[in-house]
């Protein structure tokens, strides 16, 4: 069973800063990985795909890199704004398509 | 990205009722969605794969005939949650799988609280 973890959970930043936001999984045998944000109380958006022959994706701000061998993604979110702060999902899709999920990071950059 | 839309929002219901959600894809055609439930402070859980056409497959421990799925069309899929309990109180969310250019990115519907007293 894939297990994802991330790493830190919780973290807490004035606005303006460069953030890294870490996620392990155990399995390697992914098909892809995606990162979320999720907003209290609502459903996830997509923030990020990651093909598993892939090594980053860029969107705006935001870079996700992805180690599949060792079982790594890291996302990296440029010059953060209290627009940021949400809980942030790294989720493997194994071969079925279906998305492992960990806990999250919750962000909160301050004013 | 494309949109995915959960119907209602939010329910609240009695004990031993049956309440149903429907997820549905609204610019796109989703051979696969997903169930997911979600507690809370906890990660999301997937429940079943819900596959167009034919039967759902459903996660260790999920209850078949408790939680009935039905994806009758491409761009719609139910979960009825049978006979709820107050232990079925969850945030309940979909997603849909978007097949467009072989990437199959999944996208989130704004999910359904559902209360049950």
């Amino acid at each position: 069973k894939q297990e994802v973890t991330q790493i830190p959970a919780a973290l807490s930043v004035p606005e303006g800063e460069n953030l890294v936001l870490n996620c392990s999984f155990t399995d390697s045998a992914i098909y892809n990985l995606q990162w979320f944000r999720q907003d209290p109380g609502k459903g996830l958006t997509s923030l990020l795909l990651i093909q598993s022959s892939q090594r980053e994706q860029t969107s705006g701000r935001l870079n996700a890199s992805l180690d599949k061998s060792s079982g790594r993604s890291t996302l990296y979110i440029a010059a953060s704004q209290p627009g940021d702060s949400a809980t942030y999902l790294c989720a493997p899709a194994n071969s079925g398509y279906a998305l492992n999920f960990g806990k999250g990071t919750s962000l909160l950059v301050t004013p | 990205g494309a949109v995915v839309s959960q119907h209602p929002s939010r329910v609240i219901c009695k004990s031993g009722t049956s309440v149903k959600i429907e997820c549905r894809s609204l610019d796109f055609q989703a051979t696969t969605m997903f169930w997911y439930r979600q507690f809370p402070k906890k990660s999301l859980m997937l429940m079943a794969t819900s596959n167009e056409g034919s039967k759902a497959t459903y996660e260790q421990g999920v209850e078949k005939d408790k939680f009935l799925i039905n994806h009758a069309s491409l761009t719609l899929s139910t979960l009825t949650v049978t006979s709820a309990h107050p232990e079925d109180s969850s945030f309940y969310i979909c997603s849909a799988r978007d097949t467009a250019g072989g990437f199959h990115e999944q996208y989130f519907g704004p999910g359904t609280r559902l209360t049950v007293t």
